[in-house]
């Protein structure tokens, strides 16, 4: 499977408890994208990574939130003190480099829930 | 006023029909457009995207752009019980979309 591949697939924690997921993009993807979606929703823009710079970062990043791509490769996102509120689907996405237009290709997510 | 707008739905068409979707942005400067089905419970998963006023055509989807309008639709021919799903427009202000912005999206039924 050469497609973007995101684990866990499920967590469920309680609240106050730290959890991190991890992203990893189409080989030879350069700019890896982690947004949000709850239910009924469209996907929410969280940050932007291209190769291990952390380009963007949306107001909806939180304190609580921290982004890493260390090597230009695999990412993960953490969230530390976790609330209800922060129950969500939990989307990564990949580009290519060197496109006019550069279409992004989701992961299968993971989906949080905190209790 | 939300910046990328979709009729929630459900939108219901005959096995066989057109099933035409519709989208509208707010910014004027946006410059990239794409639709995403997303099957129930699963990721998004681009079908196309466009970024000239006009017509594109893929297989049995054809997107549609009218800057001036701020409008972008995607016309799906010859609709299957296999198209059921839900049609998330998404659009950028730059061509290098680092920063995309989705509409909630329009939940499409094909009835056999």
């Amino acid at each position: 499977d050469t497609g973007v591949s995101q684990n866990p697939r499920h967590k469920i924690t309680k609240r106050g408890q730290n959890v991190t997921f991890r992203c990893d993009p189409i080989s030879e993807h350069n700019r890896l994208y982690w947004y949000r979606q709850t239910l009924g929703q469209g996907p929410e823009f969280l940050t932007y990574f291209q190769n291990e710079a952390q380009l963007e970062k949306s107001r909806l990043l939180s304190d609580r939130f921290s982004a890493e791509r260390p090597k230009g490769s695999f990412s993960t996102l953490e969230i530390q003190r976790t609330e209800q509120g922060d129950s969500a689907m939990y989307l990564c996405a990949s580009s290519p480099p060197g496109r006019e237009v550069y279409e992004q290709y989701f992961g299968p997510g993971t989906r949080l829930t905190v209790t | 006023q939300k910046e990328v707008e979709q009729n929630s739905g459900p939108l219901s068409v005959p096995e066989g029909a057109i099933a035409s979707l519709n989208c509208t942005y707010s910014d004027r400067g946006s410059q990239s457009f794409f639709w995403y089905r997303q099957y129930s419970g699963k990721s998004p998963e681009l079908i196309m995207f466009i970024y000239s006023n006009g017509d594109k055509e893929d297989g049995r989807f054809t997107a549609q752009l009218n800057k001036a309008s701020q409008y972008v639709s995607l016309l799906i021919r010859d609709s299957q019980p296999s198209d059921s799903a839900t049609y998330l427009c998404a659009v950028n202000r730059l061509a290098n979309n680092n920063d995309m912005r989705f509409g909630a999206g329009t939940r499409l039924t094909v009835k056999p």
